[in-house]
């Protein structure tokens, strides 16, 4: 069965320094993964993807992920973090079940920025 | 501007009431979703459906009911028989694409109370 697992549920980082949001995976075939964001009270969109193109993958607002078979990782990054990513970060894996695709989410890393 | 549209925001329920929350897409999008978000336990898929007049279950669709009969809309009802109903819900929708890790494109999102 395809899952996901984000390791720590709050992260703090400080304007400027890097951010890393941790994510491994378990899959029995190549994975399809993502990484969305939520802000307060709105729904998620669309960070980045992993399509078994190109292993480092970049997404929007300078976020990027690589995509490492041997840890079974997808980890988000961001070399310098600014205020306005202060936000919920979710990874997702494609479930494959009958017909179409669903997705599988963690549980989530609340990101919060120091000033 | 093309996008998923749910309403209400914000609904207050009853206890023994059945309300129903709307779910509107103007993607041309063939799948639609439902999932319940709570804090520290990320996105629960509660059904989904590939097609007009088809549905399929979730992870947790007891309590819950959908109905499929036009490609642009997919409401959910929150029945008298979920216990705990008080979340945040989320509608979604993609295109076709068994295998190829489209993208899920999320709605706003609404939030139903217990009262």
């Amino acid at each position: 069965a395809q899952s996901v697992t984000q390791l720590g549920s709050h992260v703090s980082v400080s304007e400027g320094a890097l951010v890393l949001l941790r994510c491994n995976y378990s899959s029995s075939v190549p994975p399809y993964l993502f990484w969305y964001v939520q802000y307060p009270n709105q729904g998620l969109q669309l960070l980045l993807k992993y399509t078994s193109a190109a292993t480092l993958v970049k997404g929007i607002n300078g976020f990027e992920a690589e995509f490492k078979k041997s840890e079974t990782s997808f980890h988000l990054t961001k070399p310098s973090a600014h205020m306005s990513d202060a936000a919920e970060y979710f990874c997702a894996v494609i479930k494959y079940g009958f017909g179409n695709e669903k997705l599988t989410f963690g549980t989530g890393t609340r990101l919060t920025i120091i000033p | 501007d093309g996008g998923i549209t749910q309403s209400p925001k914000y609904l207050f329920r009853k206890e023994g009431q059945n309300v129903t929350l709307s779910c509107e897409q103007n993607l041309n999008h063939d799948a639609m979703y439902w999932y319940r978000q709570d804090p520290g336990q990320g996105l629960r898929l509660i059904y989904y459906s590939q097609i007009v007049n088809d549905f399929q279950k979730g992870d947790i669709a007891e309590g819950y009911s959908v109905s499929r009969e036009k490609k642009e809309s997919f409401p959910l009802t929150v029945t008298s028989a979920q216990k705990n109903p008080t979340a945040f819900y989320l509608c979604a929708s993609s295109p076709p694409g068994h295998t190829s890790g489209n993208t899920i494109y999320f709605g706003e999102g609404s939030w139903l109370t217990v009262v």
